[in-house]
């Protein structure tokens, strides 16, 4: 089985402020791990992804994730946020096996950055 | 290229009927997946179609049903509406299944159940 946790409901961060989105997953064998991004009344975003080397990846418009396997976390983050940062953030994960394309999200986190 | 599509953008029905959405996938994907996303639920997989075979299956009711066609265009279906079936329908696209790539998402259907 694989599934994800998001703790927090809301994240509130100040404009040009650092932002992180936490997540852990579980998975039984190897995972592939995405962020997306959802504004209102749209549907997800793809930001970034981690298959596989290096334990830092980077994405669209800023975003970077660090892929722990020890603590099983795949944190979401970024630099200096902006306003329009402000959004609905899921974690999502798969088992890494041939076949599966079925995505596990967790409940999501609102962004919101405050001016 | 053009993105994932799906129609209509917005449904109203009332218990009882059934309804048909459809997903137009990113050209040359060929795996569609559908996600049902509500706010207490949040974003539950529905089923996966590659190649015209259901392949991935989450824990719906057999009222939740779809099918996939030749061009790679998929169907949903939900038979017998009940209330708690409003939610928005996501339909997500990939060139092939088990491999990494990632999803891309269309804008979704509206469903509201009165």
């Amino acid at each position: 089985a694989q599934s994800v946790a998001q703790p927090e409901d809301q994240v509130n961060v100040a404009e040009g402020n650092p932002l992180t989105v936490k997540c852990t997953y579980s998975v039984s064998g190897n995972p592939y791990l995405f962020w997306y991004v959802q504004y209102p009344n749209r549907g997800l975003q793809f930001l970034l992804k981690y298959i596989t080397g290096d334990n830092l990846v980077k994405g669209s418009y800023g975003f970077e994730a660090e892929f722990n396997k020890s603590q099983t976390s795949f944190h979401l983050k970024k630099p200096s946020a902006l306003v329009s940062d402000s959004a609905l953030y899921f974690c999502a994960v798969r088992e890494s096996h041939y076949g599966n394309n079925r995505l596990a999200f967790g409940k999501g986190n609102q962004v919101v950055v405050i001016p | 290229k053009a993105g994932v599509t799906q129609t209509p953008r917005y449904l109203i029905k009332t218990r009882g009927q059934q309804v048909t959405l459809s997903c137009s996938p990113i050209s040359g994907h060929r795996s569609v997946s559908w996600y049902q996303q509500t706010p207490g639920q949040g974003l539950q997989f529905l089923f996966e179609y590659f190649s015209e075979t259901q392949r991935n299956k989450g824990n719906f009711p057999g009222r939740f049903s779809g099918r996939q066609f030749s061009n790679s265009r998929s169907e949903m279906n939900v038979s017998t509406l009940e209330l708690g079936d409003s939610a928005l329908y996501l339909c997500a696209s990939s060139p092939g299944g088990g491999d990494h790539n990632e999803q891309f998402f269309g804008p979704g259907t509206r469903l509201t159940v009165l």
